[in-house]
């Protein structure tokens, strides 16, 4: 079975700050990762996700995220946050059997001040 | 693009009623989900669909049941609807060719308070 702990639930930065959200995985296979946004009032759309191959993946509005197997992590990154950033953000893991449905985790949210 | 569309909202039910939740997906997309969404908890699995009229129990289907008769349509039903059940109830839908890796689309999900 697999498992996603997001560290932190809330997280707060300045305008123009690095973003950081963490996340671990737990997994007895080679796992799909797998970073979700959802802006207030509405479904939840895909940032990224990392499958196979560059551990380094890049996805949508600046965002990236780094597989680190031997961390079992899957850390989100932005160089410079901007307000519309704010959002709750989630990871969330599945392994390769088709049709295997997504594990998520708790979520955290993301404030930017200006 | 695809659009999922969940039918309510927003609802207001009393306990003990039955309660139907409607999503409807328009890209011929295989795979269906219900997820649960709580503060502090995240996303809950419910239900899962493979095609029509499959289903799989997720990690909380205690109370719940679905219904999967067309593949454009997947329906999450509460028998007897309890305070407990109070929550965001989310449908995503996935293309099946892609197995495991495909992107998970969303609807806007159904605020279901019971009173």
């Amino acid at each position: 079975a697999q498992s996603v702990t997001q560290l932190g639930s809330h997280v707060s930065v300045s305008e123009g700050a690095l973003v950081l959200l963490r996340c671990n995985y737990s997994s007895s296979v080679p796992p799909y990762l797998f970073w979700y946004v959802q802006y207030p009032n509405q479904g939840l759309q895909l940032l990224l996700k990392y499958t196979t191959g560059a551990t380094l993946v890049k996805g949508i509005n600046g965002f990236e995220a780094e597989f680190k197997k031997s961390e079992t992590s899957f850390h989100l990154t932005k160089p410079s946050a901007h307000m519309s950033d704010a959002a709750e953000y989630f990871c969330a893991v599945t392994t390769f059997e088709a049709g295997t449905a997504l594990i998520f985790g708790k979520g955290t949210t993301l404030s930017v001040s200006s | 693009d695809v659009k999922v569309t969940q039918s309510s909202r927003y609802l207001v039910k009393r306990t003990g009623e039955k309660v139907f939740l409607e999503c409807v997906q328009d890209m011929d997309h295989e795979n269906m989900f219900w997820y649960r969404q709580d503060p502090g908890l995240g996303l809950r699995l419910i239900y899962f669909s493979y095609d029509v009229k499959m289903k799989e129990k997720g990690d909380i289907p205690e109370g719940y049941s679905v219904s999967r008769e067309k593949k454009e349509r997947f329906s999450l039903i509460l028998e007897s609807a309890s305070t407990n059940q109070t929550s965001m109830y989310l449908c995503a839908s996935r293309v099946m060719g892609q197995g495991a890796i495909g992107e998970l689309f969303f609807g806007e999900g159904s605020r279901l308070t019971v009173l």
